[in-house]
């Protein structure tokens, strides 16, 4: 099994460019998420969805789009990336039940120059 | 809303020593709690988690978590650690009324020999 995929690994943008990183998940979970990880910070809530369709924002949304078309995919997209949005990116998934642990992607570390 | 403090940022040890790692929370309903892993390089992968029921809960790994709700608190803790033990670990909560999994800043557990 696949689990959470997150692509690419590595990324190097400059300032006001713009991306979208990939997620992908082949277990039918509802629930899918982004979290960025920065030093002392630990992970902070970008984006999550419920749902196809569904989307909400987390603790930290500002800069991110997300949209949820299909149950597997989960892309995040920087508009305009800003220095301030160099960090670790993961996506993380679980099934629609509460209290049902995350399972997270290997991770995407982005810098923005 | 809910929130997370974990205490110690590092927690030096030696191997074979007890070890406790510290995590509050913050919460106006009743949550779920959590205790997750990062090796280096790698996504977070479930320690283990206080759903209901009895407030101690175990891993398989020999780690264990006491949920105290009298003093919002669900600290880890291992009798005896291994080099194999130093990552980084992170307390999250998540309320009843809620979809959002909260993180802690999280604790890097370094084991000497």
């Amino acid at each position: 099994n696949a689990g959470v995929t997150q692509t690419p690994k590595f990324q190097v943008l400059k300032t006001g460019q713009s991306m979208t990183l990939q997620c992908a998940q082949d277990m039918n979970h509802e629930y899918m998420s982004w979290y960025r990880q920065d030093p002392g910070m630990g992970l902070r809530l970008i984006h999550y969805s419920v749902g196809a369709g569904i989307t909400d924002q987390g603790e930290v949304p500002n800069g991110y789009n997300v949209s949820r078309s299909t149950t597997e995919d989960f892309p995040l997209r920087l508009l305009s990336a800003a220095p301030s949005q160099t960090s670790v990116y993961f996506c993380a998934s679980r099934p629609d039940r509460a209290g049902s642990p995350l399972h997270f992607g290997n991770g995407t570390r982005l810098t923005v120059t | 809303a809910q929130s997370v403090t974990q205490l110690d940022s590092q927690v030096p040890v030696f191997e074979e020593a007890p070890v406790e790692l510290r995590c509050n929370y913050s919460s106006s309903v009743s949550v779920y709690l959590f205790w997750y892993v990062q090796y280096p390089n790698q996504g977070l992968q479930l320690l283990l988690k206080y759903l209901s029921g009895s407030t101690l809960v175990e891993s398989i790994n020999g780690f264990e978590a006491e949920f105290n709700k009298s003093q919002t608190s669900f600290h880890l803790r291992k009798p005896s650690v291994h080099i194999s033990d130093t990552a980084e670990y992170f307390c999250a909560v998540s309320a009843f009324n809620t979809d959002k999994l909260i993180f802690g800043t999280g604790t890097r557990l370094q084991v000497f020999p």
